[in-house]
């Protein structure tokens, strides 16, 4: 496609469980980061793909996050042992390749709702 | 650490008022600052970036940002602002240790009245 492909556009899950989001870049993009947005809030950094490595994994808030791009283009951001105060909005975005200044491409997000 | 500071949380206008929408940004050295919208039920987008010469960058839908680096700002405006212009924004850094992560501050949502 076009832009920054997310699925589940929308999930609900319990408390405790496991959940996976998956973000497909646009094509040919090398640098794919994950934000997390609260109600009210900016969209706050976890972490960005540099190819299949993680180049910058500082805003992950603990272990049971964790982000995997393993061939360099699709990633999955995993969440062990969901709380209620991981409920939020996931966007996924991409740009062409990472460095200062390029531009970033955002996709329409996973909403999440732990309950 | 960096941070982006937005002050005003709510706007609300009439069509044709002029807009300036304030963004301040905590980072001594080198910065590429940026403006994203996100209209209802859309994702972010961007309007305009400033990585450097001119400090009046301009966007599209006729919005304009202007870099003051010795006030560390970078505030937007609109001389004329419509309906369709409701939306959320958000400004945004971006400093060359960081490769290409952004610092957002915390979004303005914009309400114009018809």
């Amino acid at each position: 496609g076009a832009g920054v492909s997310q699925t589940p556009s929308n999930k609900v899950t319990e408390k405790g469980k496991y959940v996976e989001l998956r973000c497909d870049p646009i094509s040919g993009h090398t640098a794919l980061y994950w934000y997390r947005q609260s109600l009210g809030q900016g969209p706050e950094f976890l972490i960005y793909f540099q190819g299949t490595g993680a180049a910058d994994d500082s805003g992950l808030p603990n272990d049971r996050f964790f982000a995997v791009r393993p061939e360099g283009s699709v990633s999955t951001l995993k969440i062990q042992r969901t709380e209620r105060g991981d409920s939020a909005v996931y966007l996924c975005a991409s740009s062409p390749e990472t460095g200062p200044g390029n531009t970033i491409y955002f996709g329409e997000g996973s909403w999440l709702t732990v309950v | 650490a960096q941070s982006v500071s937005q002050h005003n949380h709510h706007v609300i206008l009439s069509e044709a008022a002029s807009l300036e929408l304030g963004c301040n940004y905590s980072y001594g050295g080198t910065v590429n600052l940026f403006w994203y919208v996100q209209y209802p039920g859309q994702h972010l987008q961007l309007l305009l970036k400033y990585f450097s010469g001119d400090p009046l960058v301009k966007g599209i839908k006729g919005f304009e940002a202007e870099f003051i680096k010795s006030k560390f700002s970078f505030n937007l405006r609109k001389p004329s602002v419509q309906w369709s212009d409701t939306a959320e924004y958000f400004c945004a850094v971006n400093t060359y240790n960081q490769g290409g992560k952004l610092i957002f501050g915390q979004g303005t949502e914009l309400s114009v009245k018809p």
